[in-house]
């Protein structure tokens, strides 16, 4: 079946560092890969997306790229804000129909000013 | 457009009670799907559905149940509620892609249910 794997935290930055969380992911077919983001009490928003090998989802200065070979999609941001700290979550969508997401387990990212 | 909805926001129940979980969504999507959220599992599919009138099974779907009478509405029952449940249930919704690609979900703000 489906899993997704990404590196678990917390995660805890300086302002303005870089930043890699690691999404590794098995699958069959071709999925779609998402990371979404969760502030506290909040629901999961989208914040970028990659539906076919070698994309690259961006927004909010966030960046992935669907790597098929190494079945990767890390997340990165090259200078992060106290306002990035959340838990994100790396998903796929895969098989056929409308079957929901596979979520990793999530990496909560604390910035530090 | 107020999204995808969620009603209660919060619950306590005790063991053996039942509870149905509202969910709404004002975009015509034509997917909704019921997670359970727990620390440290990331997020889990409990039930979705492809349609008015039709639902399937997830990865969790013991001691829950589902209905989609309505387009817009997806209900999540707990008919003898456990401690095993407490959780936060995020409903969420989808729609087809003309190209046939997987599109991303849209989730509500969530339900944080305790059962004592």
């Amino acid at each position: 079946g489906n899993s997704v794997t990404q590196m678990e935290g917390p995660v805890t930055l300086s302002e303005e560092a870089f930043l890699t969380i690691n999404c590794t992911y098995t699958a069959t077919g071709y999925p779609s890969l998402f990371w979404y983001v969760q502030y506290p009490g909040e629901g999961l928003q989208l914040l970028l997306k990659a539906t076919k090998a070698d994309d690259k989802g961006s927004n909010k200065g966030f960046e992935a790229t669907y790597r098929k070979e190494t079945t990767s999609f890390h997340l990165e941001k090259g200078s992060v804000q106290v306002s990035d700290s959340a838990v994100y979550f790396c998903a796929l969508r895969g098989g056929g129909g409308a079957d929901g997401l596979t979520f990793g387990k999530g990496t909560h990212l604390i910035i530090q000013p | 457009n107020a999204g995808v909805t969620q009603t209660p926001k919060f619950r306590v129940l005790k063991t053996g009670q039942s509870m149905t979980l509202l969910c709404a969504q004002d975009m015509n999507h034509e997917y909704m799907y019921w997670y359970r959220q727990d620390p440290g599992m990331g997020l889990r599919l409990i039930h979705y559905s492809v349609g008015e009138g039709t639902t399937a099974k997830g990865e969790v779907p013991d001691g829950y149940n589902v209905s989609r009478l309505k387009k817009q509405n997806f209900l999540l029952g707990l008919e003898s509620a456990a401690p095993s449940q407490t959780s936060v249930y995020f409903c969420a919704s989808s729609y087809i892609a003309a190209s046939g690609g997987y599109n991303e979900q849209f989730f509500g703000p969530g339900t944080r249910l305790t059962v004592l």
